[in-house]
């Protein structure tokens, strides 16, 4: 079975901090994901990788980078945290072949003070 | 942009009762992709259809692809508590990039 983790499912940061959220697959998924999710607005994806060192922005990559060193890693970093990016930070990773899906890890609930 | 529209944002029904939800684009779909995500979880695929006028079932829940590719349905017969949950239908892309519904949120009243 796909096992998505993510490092932390809860983390408070104050504002101007740089964070760092950590993502593991260990399924060798070429594919892995960043989105955040708000009430309302459902998933939005913020930056995806498709092989290692390899990066792509999504729809809302403002204010956040990302870094995959290696491929069962993806790591998502808010360089300068806000209040803004207070949300649910969910991971996903999927095979390359077409019509696959994503699997998903249980999140990390990121508060911004 | 490319966009999925979902309806409606939230449900209450009594259980036993019977929902659905609705995906609709202004595009047509190479394929539609379901997810369900309990209260606290994370979403986990449900199914993907791909054909035209594609319909599949599994136990209570019954998913539509539409004929012309623009829309896409999840219907559940007699809902449980266990249906609780948020339910989002998502476009996957070439790319592999999956464009999301806002998610229909599904309460199940005992």
């Amino acid at each position: 079975d796909v096992k998505v983790t993510q490092s932390s499912r809860y983390l408070v940061k104050r504002t101007g901090e740089k964070v760092f959220l950590e993502c593991v697959q260990d399924m060798d998924h070429e594919n892995m994901f960043w989105y955040r999710q708000d009430p309302g607005l459902g998933l939005r994806l913020i930056y995806f990788s498709y092989d290692v060192k390899m990066k792509e922005k999504g729809d809302i990559p403002e204010g956040y980078s990302v870094s995959r060193e290696k491929k069962e890693r993806f790591s998502l970093i808010l360089e300068s945290a806000s209040t803004n990016q207070t949300s649910m930070y969910l991971c996903a990773s999927s095979l390359a072949h077409s019509n696959q899906p994503q699997h998903f890890g249980d999140g990390t609930r990121l508060s911004i003070l | 942009g490319q966009q999925v529209m979902q309806i409606p944002q939230y449900q209450h029904v009594q259980e036993g009762e019977d929902f659905t939800t609705y995906c609709n684009s202004s595009t047509t779909l190479s394929n539609i992709q379901w997810y369900k995500q309990r209260p606290g979880g994370h979403p986990v695929f449900l199914i993907q259809l791909v054909k035209s006028g594609e319909v599949k079932k599994q136990k209570r829940l019954t998913f539509q692809f539409g004929e012309a590719k623009k829309n896409s349905s999840l219907h559940i017969t007699a809902t449980q508590t266990t249906d609780v949950g948020t339910y989002f239908c998502a476009e996957l892309s070439n790319t592999g990039k999956l464009i999301f519904g806002q998610g229909t949120t599904l309460q199940v009243k005992p």
